[in-house]
């Protein structure tokens, strides 16, 4: 069955410094993978996703993504991380049968001043 | 473009009342709406999905008798907790997806239940 595993529970960076969000799939085929950010108490939205164009998925907030196939990752990243980034991150892959969404267990970042 | 809102954003109930929340696609018309529950500290669990005009189909071990899914029309559907018992308090989240053959959802603020 089609999984994703992410790979870190929780992340705490100091303000300015790189984030690393970690995120593993499995799927049968050239999957489609979205990466989600919920802030505490409200609903989800949409960073970036990758459906088989540029292997570098740009997103919002100055978050981006890399897709390896050969590494079957779409790890997240951000240069630069800001106060404003401590949120729940879902990593998401599209099931192949039916395209229902397969999520993540969730990765907290947490922003130290 | 791609908005869903929920209605309420929070309820508190009593145990053994029912509480129905909306989802409504705002500018545009999902044929097919999910209903999603979230557990603190957790990721999202599905918990139904409904094409409009037709009978919601429900994952694994989700009671459709407790959780009524109506998907009346392109632009709402509701679900509804009947006979509400604390153990039902969580965040529902519901999410639409547009014409047949798009995958990509678009989701909603999410409701808070608490049941008392």
């Amino acid at each position: 069955a089609q999984s994703v595993t992410q790979l870190d529970s929780h992340v705490s960076v100091s303000e300015g410094t790189p984030v690393l969000l970690r995120c593993n799939y499995s799927s049968s085929y050239s999957p489609s993978l979205f990466w989600y950010v919920q802030h505490p108490n409200k609903g989800l939205q949409l960073l970036l996703k990758y459906t088989s164009a540029a292997t570098l998925v740009k997103g919002i907030n100055g978050f981006e993504a890399e897709f390896k196939k050969s590494e079957t990752s779409f790890h997240l990243t951000k240069p630069s991380a800001h106060m404003s980034d401590a949120a729940e991150y879902f990593c998401v892959v599209i099931s192949d049968s039916n395209y229902q969404l397969i999520w993540g267990a969730g990765t907290k970042l947490i922003i130290k001043p | 473009g791609a908005v869903v809102s929920q209605h309420p954003s929070r309820v508190i109930c009593k145990s053994g009342t029912s509480v129905k929340i909306e989802c409504r696609s705002l500018d545009f018309q999902a044929t097919t709406m999910f209903w999603y529950r979230q557990f603190p500290k957790k990721s999202l669990m599905l918990m139904a999905t409904s094409n409009e005009g037709s009978k919601a189909t429900y994952e694994q071990g989700v009671e459709k008798d407790k959780f009524l899914i109506n998907h009346a029309s392109l632009t709402l559907s509701t679900l509804t907790v009947t006979s509400a018992h604390p153990e039902d308090s969580s965040f529902y989240i519901c999410s639409a997806r547009g014409a047949r053959g798009a995958y990509e959802q678009y989701f909603g603020p999410g409701t808070r239940l608490t049941v008392t």
